[in-house]
């Protein structure tokens, strides 16, 4: 079975500061990774996926996020944070062509 | 495209009462997901299924069934609401061979 750990439930950072939002994962095969992004009173929208190839991924609104298979880590990443990308943020794993599980999600509030 | 959409937005219950909501997509995905959202709980897999005509059990399954009559549709029911289904519930859907998932905007459920 996977699991999926976001190790911090609140990160509250000022604007135009760099952010890190931490995903660890546990899987006994081999999975897809993904991060989404629920603004308030909506639905998910996918921000970036590792599927293969090179092991740091680009977004949409100037996301990234680096693949670290020895750490089982998908860690998301922007150098620099607007008020607009205060959201939920979750991290999900999905092994090759199966259902995905997803984190318990991190709360951004980004401070003027 | 209206892409995934859900119907109701917003319903209350009674205990004991029992409602269906409604996913419809018009993407033609074959793969269609109902999911439910607790606090600090992220998304929790209900059923799926993976075509016309079939359905299976997923993580949280107790007290919910679903059909899937036509392609584009997926229906949620719950036969006798009580308070511990009160939560956000997500429908999402994706193509068999590719591994992305679209979500719907969600519906509110609150069971008194």
């Amino acid at each position: 079975a996977q699991s999926v750990t976001q190790l911090d439930s609140q990160v509250p950072v000022f604007e135009e500061a760099p952010v890190e939002l931490r995903c660890n994962y546990s899987s006994s095969v081999s999975v897809y990774l993904f991060w989404y992004v629920q603004y308030p009173n909506q639905g998910l929208q996918l921000l970036l996926k590792y599927l293969s190839g090179s092991t740091l991924v680009k977004g949409i609104n100037g996301f990234e996020a680096e693949f670290n298979k020895s750490q089982t880590s998908f860690h998301l990443r922007k150098p620099s944070v607007h008020i607009s990308d205060t959201a939920e943020y979750f991290c999900a794993v999905s092994p090759y062509g199966q259902n995905f599980v997803f984190g318990p999600g991190t709360r951004l509030s980004v401070l003027p | 495209n209206a892409g995934v959409t859900q119907t109701p937005k917003f319903r209350v219950l009674k205990t004991g009462q029992s409602m269906t909501l409604l996913c419809a997509q018009d993407m033609n995905h074959e793969y269609m997901y109902w999911y439910r959202q607790d606090p600090g709980m992220g998304l929790r897999l209900i059923h799926y299924s993976v075509g016309e005509g079939t359905t299976a059990k997923g993580e949280v399954p107790d007290g919910y069934n679903v059909s899937r009559l036509k392609k584009q549709n997926f229906l949620l029911g719950l036969e006798s609401a009580a308070p511990s289904q009160t939560s956000v519930y997500f429908c999402a859907s994706r193509y068999a061979r590719v591994n992305e998932q679209y979500f719907g905007p969600g519906t509110r459920l609150t069971v008194t």
